[in-house]
């Protein structure tokens, strides 16, 4: 596609339940990355995806946040068993190579905890 | 390590110039970025420094040196609609890591 497309664009949840989050990042960017970004804050990094290996999971806040990539195309962030401190914008980037090369952003999905 | 600093908050008015600091320790530094993100939006890609120096582009410039670990984000002649949190952003290896971004305020 022209541009990374995440769904949904908001998401509202009870606490407890698991929510699954997409990215479509353009098309031939190996490079994809999952941000989290809470009300007034900064970019916290969670995922990068290089193809669909993922070489650095440092990121994710707890077991129970997973993700995965197909080839090099959609990936999907799942977060089991949500809590109210998981309510943020997800945030989903990609890029050409993932070295020197600009990243894209979606719009990225809301996310509410209740 | 890894440690990515800048302001929290800036304000200028409108017409203005404003420079917006950024301080970096990143292992494998190949360089800068500098993004722009509007309340409520995802950001934009404004910048990218690799080698020492100054690039202009428009009213946005941006400065690096690799030795002092250190960018800047220069604004001129600034309009109500630059009023965004600008981030600072470097690869730590091989994933791009951000600041906690500059919150700039502009007023007429």
């Amino acid at each position: 596609g022209a541009g990374v497309s995440q769904s949904p664009s908001n998401k509202v949840t009870e606490k407890g339940k698991d929510v699954e989050l997409r990215c479509d990042p353009i098309s031939g960017h190996t490079a994809l990355y999952w941000y989290r970004q809470r009300l007034g804050q900064g970019l916290e990094f969670l995922i990068y995806f290089q193809g669909n290996s993922a070489p650095d999971k440092s990121g994710l806040p707890s077991d129970r946040f997973s993700a995965e990539r197909t080839g090099e195309s959609v990936s999907t962030l799942t977060i089991q068993r949500t809590q109210q401190e998981d309510s943020a914008v997800y945030l989903c980037a990609s890029s050409l190579s993932g070295w020197n090369t600009e990243a894209f952003f979606g719009q990225g999905t809301r996310l509410t905890v209740v | 390590g890894q440690n990515i600093d800048q302001p929290t908050e800036m304000t200028a008015t409108e017409g203005a110039i404003v420079q917006i600091n950024c301080t970096y320790q990143t292992s494998g530094f190949n360089g800068l970025f500098w993004y722009q993100q509007h309340a409520g939006e995802a950001p934009t890609f404004l910048s990218y420094n690799v080698l020492d120096g100054l690039e202009e582009k428009g009213r946005f410039s941006s400065f690096l040196s690799r030795s002092k670990g250190y960018s800047y984000l220069l604004l001129k002649e600034l309009q109500m609609k630059d009023s965004a949190s600008y981030l600072c952003a470097a690869y730590n290896t091989d994933k791009l890591i951000f600041g906690t971004g500059t919150r700039l305020q502009v007023f007429p």
